[in-house]
């Protein structure tokens, strides 16, 4: 999990609220994704970011939003508009987007939205 | 489109007894495939990688991956399995500005 911080651990918010998680990282990459795991799914991607103030949608972007303002951060919002935001989050980020560059990961965030 | 397959949900196998993950893939052009390790309630772990070049490719915590271009797969291996080996593994393949990831197979390795 080095480099790379994601707050906080556990996270739980009621239904209709936004809610913000904090992803940083101290490895000098470019580029930055979220992913969201679901039990026997995998990981799905949500949003990535190949530079400062430029972010592409994944798969699964819908009720979600991004932004990245700094190299170091990549915060994911979670908006009401997401109809099942319940899951595991998982910040990475590599030196760049293509060829074998391979991904790092942070430690996650697990969301609860009761 | 890239993707991976990891045909089995669970593995099982003895604590000092070879262990084999298998993953299997479909791209277009040269392959990059990775392994990824996860342990409970923790992000995931890089093992190792290939990208060209030897098809057996050595990685972290003794373990290795072959790469067979006929059969396209990128099988995970160790010669002799630990408890603490116990964990869920992913198979991963670059597309194009991304990753594609296979469902996950969970190892359980028994003393």
């Amino acid at each position: 999990d080095g480099g790379i911080t994601q707050s906080p651990k556990y996270l739980f918010r009621k239904e209709g609220q936004n809610v913000t998680l904090s992803c940083e990282q101290n490895l000098n990459h470019d580029a930055m994704y979220w992913y969201r795991q679901d039990p026997g799914q995998g990981l799905r991607l949500i949003y990535y970011s190949q530079i400062v103030n430029d972010f592409q949608k994944g798969d699964i972007a819908e009720g979600y939003s991004v932004s990245r303002e700094k190299k170091e951060s990549f915060p994911l919002t979670v908006t009401s508009a997401q109809k099942n935001p319940t899951a595991f989050y998982l910040c990475a980020s590599s030196i760049g987007t293509g060829g074998g560059y391979e991904q790092y990961f942070g430690p996650g965030t697990r969301l609860t939205v009761t | 489109a890239q993707s991976v397959a990891q045909p089995e949900d669970q593995v099982n196998v003895a604590e000092g007894n070879p262990l084999t993950v298998k993953c299997t893939y479909s791209v277009s052009g040269n392959p990059y495939l990775f392994w990824y390790v996860q342990y409970p309630n923790r992000g995931l772990q890089f093992l190792l990688k290939y990208i060209t070049g030897d098809n057996l490719v050595k990685g972290s915590y003794g373990f290795e991956a072959e790469f067979n271009k006929s059969q396209t797969s990128f099988h995970l291996k160790k010669p002799s399995a630990l408890v603490s080996d116990s964990a869920l593994y992913f198979c991963a393949v670059r597309a194009f500005n991304d990753m594609r990831f296979g469902a996950g197979t969970r190892l359980t390795v028994k003393p």
